[in-house]
């Protein structure tokens, strides 16, 4: 069974200020990762995706994800914070073959302070 | 041009009611899912289809009756619903197990 795990219900950091969110995955078949994010009141929006290809992933609005197979980690990161990157973040793991459903982590709510 | 569209957005209903929500997507996928975020924002899937066939039914109460006419469509009917049945629910598609897109979402409250 699959499972993702990301530390940190809340994460707050300053405008300008690094931004890493962790995520970390248990699969017995070599998965796909993704990272999603939801704005308030709105649906999930696909934010990057790993899919056994190369380990550092570029996604939108200036994210990033680094596969580390040897740490089972998927962790999201962005040099410089947004106030409009306040959001909540879901990592979620999928098989790499068939119809799978995703498993989501419990998300990580991200605050950007001015 | 909306890849997967849900109807309704916002709907509050009384306890006992019977409830759809439609789902419909334009991506040509043959995967279609229905996910379920609780008050805490847990996402967990309810239902997927494979072409029109039910393939995964987690642990869910035989009051949600998913129902795919075809391919581009999977509904959602609640009967009798009580109030833990609050929850935001997502319609969600892919092809071949890749990626999955989801709607926007259908805020469900049962007063």
């Amino acid at each position: 069974a699959q499972s993702v795990t990301q530390l940190g219900s809340h994460v707050s950091v300053s405008e300008g200020a690094l931004v890493l969110l962790r995520c970390n995955y248990s699969s017995s078949v070599p998965p796909y990762l993704f990272w999603y994010v939801q704005y308030p009141n709105q649906g999930l929006q696909l934010l990057l995706k790993y899919t056994s290809a190369a380990t550092l992933v570029k996604g939108i609005n200036g994210f990033e994800a680094e596969f580390k197979k040897s740490e089972t980690s998927f962790h999201l990161t962005k040099p410089s914070a947004h106030m409009s990157d306040a959001a909540e973040y879901f990592c979620a793991v999928s098989e790499n073959s068939g119809n799978t459903p995703l498993v989501f982590g419990k998300g990580t709510r991200l605050s950007v302070i001015a | 041009d909306t890849a997967v569209s849900q109807t309704p957005k916002y709907l509050v209903t009384q306890m006992g009611n019977d409830k759809s929500i439609k789902c419909e997507q334009n991506l040509g996928h043959d995967t279609m899912y229905w996910y379920k975020q609780d008050s805490k924002k847990f996402l967990k899937i309810m239902f997927s289809y494979n072409n029109k066939e039910l393939i995964i039914n987690e642990t869910v109460p035989n009051r949600f009756s998913p129902k795919s006419p075809d391919k581009a469509h999977l509904n959602l009917h609640i009967n009798s619903l009580e109030l833990g049945d609050s929850a935001v629910y997502f319609c969600a598609s892919s092809r071949n197990g890749n990626t999955i897109y989801f709607g926007e979402g259908s805020w469900l409250t049962v007063v």
